[in-house]
C-alpha cells in the first residue's frame, strides 16, 4: 500500500527565513511525487513534480530514494507563500491515482 | 475560472436522502476524480475513471456511488448509507498517464442535517 506522511500539521515562519516543509512517503515501486498547494479561497492546484526538478515561485523539491522523502524548500519566505501545502505520491500503472498526505499548513508571518 | 466545474457550492440535505454532486470539466481530460476533505485529514479519494463507463473504487467508496456517462461529467452520489456525509467534496480531472497534472474544482460542501 501506498502511504504519504506529512508529520507537521502547522508550521509557522518569518518573512524571509527558509522554510522546508516534509514530507516522507512508503510505496514499492518508482515513486512519483508531487506538492499541491491551496491558497486562502483559491482551487487546489499544482507546485511542482518531482521529474520537472523545476523551481517554482522559489520552491524546490529533491526526491531522496534512501530516505523516502521529498521534502519542499525555500530559502526565503514570503507573506503570499502562506497555504495549505499537500505532498501526493502517483501509483503508476494503468489505474493512476494520486495519494494525498494530510497537509501542512504554512503560515508566513510579517 | 473556466476548465471543471462543480455544483452547488453549498447543499444542505436531511439524513436519510440521497444526493448528487455535479462535476463537468471542459478540458477534455479523459481521467476524473472524487476526494473528500476533512479537516486534518487531508484529500481522500473516493472513486476515480480512466476512460467513459469504467469506474474503479478509491480509499472510502463505501456510502458513495457514481457513474461516467460522458467524457465530460462524472456525478457522485453520496447515499444515506454513508455515515459521516457532511464533508468538502473537491472533483479534479486530468489526462491519463504518469505524471499528469490533477486539476481541481473549487469544490461542494455539503452539510447533512
Amino acid at each position: 500500500a501506498q502511504r504519504v506522511t506529512q508529520p507537521e500539521k502547522l508550521l509557522s515562519v518569518f518573512k524571509g527565513a527558509p522554510v522546508e516543509l516534509k514530507c516522507n512517503y512508503s510505496y514499492s515501486g518508482s515513486p512519483e511525487l508531487f506538492w499541491y498547494v491551496q491558497y486562502s479561497r483559491q482551487r487546489l492546484q499544482l507546485l511542482l513534480r518531482h521529474i520537472s526538478r523545476e523551481s517554482i515561485k522559489g520552491f524546490t523539491a529533491d526526491l531522496n530514494k534512501g530516505e523516502t522523502s521529498f521534502h519542499l524548500k525555500k530559502p526565503f519566505a514570503q507573506e503570499e507563500d502562506s497555504a495549505m501545502y499537500y505532498c501526493a505520491l502517483g501509483s503508476g500503472g494503468s489505474n493512476y491515482k494520486l495519494t494525498f498526505g494530510k497537509g501542512t499548513l504554512l503560515t508566513v508571518n510579517p | 475560472d473556466g476548465g471543471i466545474t462543480q455544483s452547488p457550492k453549498y447543499l444542505f440535505r436531511k439524513e436519510g436522502q440521497n444526493v448528487t454532486l455535479s462535476c463537468e470539466q471542459n478540458l477534455n481530460h479523459d481521467a476524473m476524480y472524487w476526494y473528500r476533505q476533512d479537516p486534518g485529514q487531508g484529500l481522500r479519494l473516493i472513486y476515480y475513471s480512466q476512460i467513459v463507463n469504467d469506474f474503479q473504487k478509491g480509499d472510502i467508496a463505501e456510502g458513495y456511488s457514481v457513474s461516467r456517462e460522458k467524457k465530460e461529467s462524472f456525478p457522485l452520489t453520496v447515499t444515506s448509507a454513508q455515515k459521516n456525509p457532511t464533508a468538502f467534496y473537491l472533483c479534479a480531472s486530468s489526462i491519463t498517464g504518469p505524471y499528469s497534472e490533477q486539476f481541481f474544482g473549487p469544490g461542494t460542501r455539503l452539510t447533512v442535517l
